[in-house]
């Protein structure tokens, strides 16, 4: 059972470029959560995804990005035209259920860093 | 609102002591999940612990150990006989059901618990 797997690790960019980030969850895990972690703060959810339908997403996840999920498998987080303020480390979780509140397990993270 | 204060930033402990992470949560309904991560340098947040807030019953595991008071409105985290692989930050989070369908979490801030050899 492999865990979550997030690629990039790490991506560098000048302001206004375009990025994406891919998030593999669990096999069989029907939601998956996108979440950003500002330094010495704790995660900030994003969006969620329950199978291939995108049903929340924060105030936080603003016109610039978008989040899709095709076939209710793998997940991609674009951000356009990127800013000094998106420097982040976007996180990536999922777990199984659709009533339970079961754990969430994260992948190691995409940092992002903005030039 | 929900919200979760973890209020020890930082915390340095000699190796073999015991440390105790303190969470305090906000949260207007009656039933919530709460989580204990570590997230390591490596940077993966690690599960530790869920707990539902009918279930006031403490847990043990280990070397850690976790204290739930409805009460007080806190969930605090002991560990026992530090050991230096402790090292890391700790979070607290919340998860309320009946504020969000998508269960999101909340976290609090972390507290980065060093522990020295």
């Amino acid at each position: 059972d492999t865990g979550v797997s997030q690629n990039p690790r790490h991506k560098i960019t000048k302001r206004g470029q375009n990025v994406t980030f891919r998030c593999d969850p669990i096999s069989e895990h029907n939601r998956l959560y996108w979440y950003r972690q500002t330094l010495g703060q704790g995660p900030e959810f994003l969006t969620y995804f329950q199978n291939e339908a995108q049903l929340e997403k924060s105030r936080l996840l603003s016109d610039r990005f978008s989040a899709e999920r095709p076939k209710g498998s793998f997940s991609t987080l674009e951000i356009q035209r990127t800013e000094q303020g998106d420097s982040a480390m976007y996180l990536c979780a999922s777990s199984l259920g659709r009533y339970s509140n079961q754990p969430q397990h994260f992948g190691d993270g995409t940092r992002l860093s903005i030039l | 609102a929900q919200k979760v204060t973890q209020a020890q930033t930082e915390i340095s402990v000699v190796e073999k002591e015991d440390v105790t992470l303190d969470c305090v949560y906000e949260t207007r309904d009656t039933t919530y999940y709460l989580f204990w991560y570590k997230q390591p340098p490596s940077g993966e947040l690690v599960f530790l612990i869920r707990r539902n807030s009918f279930d006031e019953q403490n847990e043990i595991s280990g070397r850690y150990s976790w204290n739930f008071q409805k009460s007080t409105s806190s969930f605090n985290f002991t560990i026992t006989a530090s050991q230096v692989v402790d090292s890391a930050v700790y979070f607290c989070a919340l998860s309320d059901p009946n504020q969000t369908g998508a269960n999101n979490l909340f976290f609090g801030t972390g507290t980065r618990l060093t522990v020295i050899p």
